[in-house]
């Protein structure tokens, strides 16, 4: 059984540029959920995936989207970036969304300059 | 809505000394409640869970937590600590629908030798 694995794991991007982060979910895991983490925080809900569905997103501006695939794969994109966008974005996947059943990657360290 | 309370951000023990770090929850129906480990570097790795069930609930490496309602709490202990132990710990209430985890500012974990 597969965990949860995140790519890149650390990237650096430009003021204004767009970023692309990707999610492979735990094997049997049909949701995904993605996290973002500002140094010294706990992490902050962006949005869920469900079957393909975005389901539930948190207080977050629509430059933050996202795609999940048949294989139920994740991506989050983010434009314009910010100087605030720095952050681990961390992914977690579970079975039908249920809150006892998260399991996380190790996330993306991502730096805006 | 629901929300956590850490009540420290740090908490410094010695090794082979009890643990003990403290959550209160918020929430407006019965909660489902956990803690999260975090080392540096590293994702989130669950400890354990209350899913309204034993109100004791024992974790991993000798972890455990009692959810009390009418304190509205769930602390974590630990009777020994080990320099293994030294992290950043996170309480966690699961939300309504869909189930987003809300997550406290989490409490940093000191252990010397």
């Amino acid at each position: 059984e597969t965990g949860v694995t995140q790519s890149p794991t650390h990237l650096i991007k430009t003021r204004g540029q767009q970023v692309t982060l990707r999610c492979s979910s735990q094997s049997g895991h049909n949701t995904v959920s993605w996290y973002q983490q500002a140094l010294g925080q706990g992490p902050q809900f962006i949005f869920q995936y469900y079957r393909e569905e975005e389901n539930g997103r948190g207080n977050f501006p629509p430059r933050f989207s996202g795609l999940q695939f048949p294989n139920y794969s994740s991506e989050l994109n983010v434009n314009a970036l910010e100087l605030d966008d720095s952050a681990l974005y961390l992914c977690a996947s579970s079975l039908d969304g249920l809150s006892y059943g998260y399991t996380f990657g190790s996330g993306t360290r991502l730096t805006v300059v | 809505a629901q929300s956590v309370t850490q009540l420290d951000s740090h908490v410094s023990v010695s090794e082979g000394t009890p643990v003990l770090l403290r959550c209160n929850y918020s929430s407006s129906y019965s909660p489902s409640l956990f803690w999260y480990v975090q080392h540096p570097n590293k994702g989130l790795q669950l400890l354990l869970k209350y899913t309204s069930a034993a109100t004791l609930v024992k974790g991993i490496n000798g972890f455990e937590a009692e959810f009390k309602k009418s304190e509205t709490s769930f602390h974590l202990t630990k009777p020994s600590a080990h320099m293994s132990d030294a992290a950043e710990y996170f309480c966690v209430v699961s939300g309504t629908g869909f189930q987003k985890l809300v997550f406290g500012t989490g409490t940093r974990l000191l252990v010397s030798p």
